[in-house]
C-alpha cells in the first residue's frame, strides 16, 4: 500500500496563477484533510472531509477551495495565488473520529 | 487563541537520558490526545495516543501522561536515541467547533538527541 500520496513535491507558482494539488489515498478511509505548515505555526487546517461528499472549512480556508472527487481523492485549490500562501500543504487521512491521521509526504510550495 | 501550546520550542538531551516534552491545552471540551513526529522533508507519523479517560498510555520507549486537571499532557522517552531526533507535535480532538474529526495541533518542539 502506497498510503497517502500527493502531487506534486515541489511547485512554483507567480502570483495570480493557479493551481491545484492531489492527494490520494488507498486506506479506504472516510476522512480527509489538507494542513498547512508554516515555521513556528505548526499544522494548520485548510478544509476536511469528514465523509465522501461532505467538506468543511478548517482554521485556515480563506483563498482555498476542496475538492472531495471520491473516497480516494481529495484536491486542494489555489485560484489565485498569493505570496502569503508559501508553505509546505500536508494531505492526510484517517478511518473515523478519534482515530490517527496519516500524512502524506507533503508538497512545497512558493509563490513569488 | 492558541488552544494547543507546546512552550518549549526546543529540547536537547544526552543519548541514553529521558526526554520529557510538554503540551498545555485551554479547551476543556478536548477528550483525545495525540503525539505526532515529523523528520525534515518528510509527513508527519502518529506516535502516540491517549484518551481523556486515561492518565498513563505506554508504548515501548514512548509513555504518555494526561493531567486532566491541569490541563497538560507531556511525552516521556525512555531511553532517547539519536534517531528520536525530530520534531514532536502535539494534536488534540474532541468536540470543540463542532466536530471531533479535526485535530488542533501545537507548534512543535524540536527534540535534538546527542550521541
Amino acid at each position: 500500500n502506497a498510503g497517502v500520496t500527493q502531487t506534486p513535491k515541489f511547485q512554483v507558482l507567480k502570483t495570480g496563477q493557479s493551481m491545484t494539488l492531489q492527494c490520494a489515498q488507498d486506506m479506504n478511509h472516510n476522512s480527509m484533510y489538507w494542513y498547512r505548515q508554516d515555521p513556528g505555526m505548526g499544522l494548520r487546517l485548510i478544509y476536511y472531509s469528514a465523509s465522501e461528499g461532505t467538506t468543511d472549512k478548517g482554521e485556515v480556508p480563506n483563498g482555498y477551495n476542496v475538492s472531495r472527487l471520491n473516497k480516494r481523492e481529495f484536491s486542494l485549490r489555489l485560484e489565485s495565488a498569493a505570496p502569503s500562501q508559501t508553505s509546505v500543504y500536508f494531505c492526510a487521512s484517517t478511518s473515523g473520529a478519534y482515530n490517527e491521521q496519516f500524512f502524506g509526504p507533503g508538497t512545497r510550495l512558493t509563490v513569488l | 487563541d492558541q488552544q494547543v501550546k507546546q512552550n518549549s520550542p526546543s529540547l536537547s538531551v544526552q543519548e541514553g537520558r529521558i526526554s520529557i516534552l510538554n503540551c498545555d491545552y485551554t479547551n476543556s471540551m478536548f477528550d483525545y490526545f495525540l503525539w505526532y513526529k515529523k523528520y525534515p522533508a518528510e509527513g508527519p507519523t502518529f506516535l502516540i495516543s491517549i484518551s481523556s479517560i486515561k492518565d498513563k498510555n505506554e508504548d515501548g520507549r514512548f509513555t504518555v501522561f494526561l493531567n486532566k486537571s491541569a490541563k497538560h499532557l507531556s511525552l516521556h522517552i525512555v531511553p532517547s536515541q539519536p534517531g528520536d531526533s525530530a520534531v514532536y507535535f502535539c494534536a488534540a480532538s474532541g468536540k470543540s467547533g463542532g466536530s471531533n474529526y479535526k485535530l488542533t495541533f501545537g507548534k512543535g518542539t524540536l527534540l535534538t538527541v546527542n550521541p
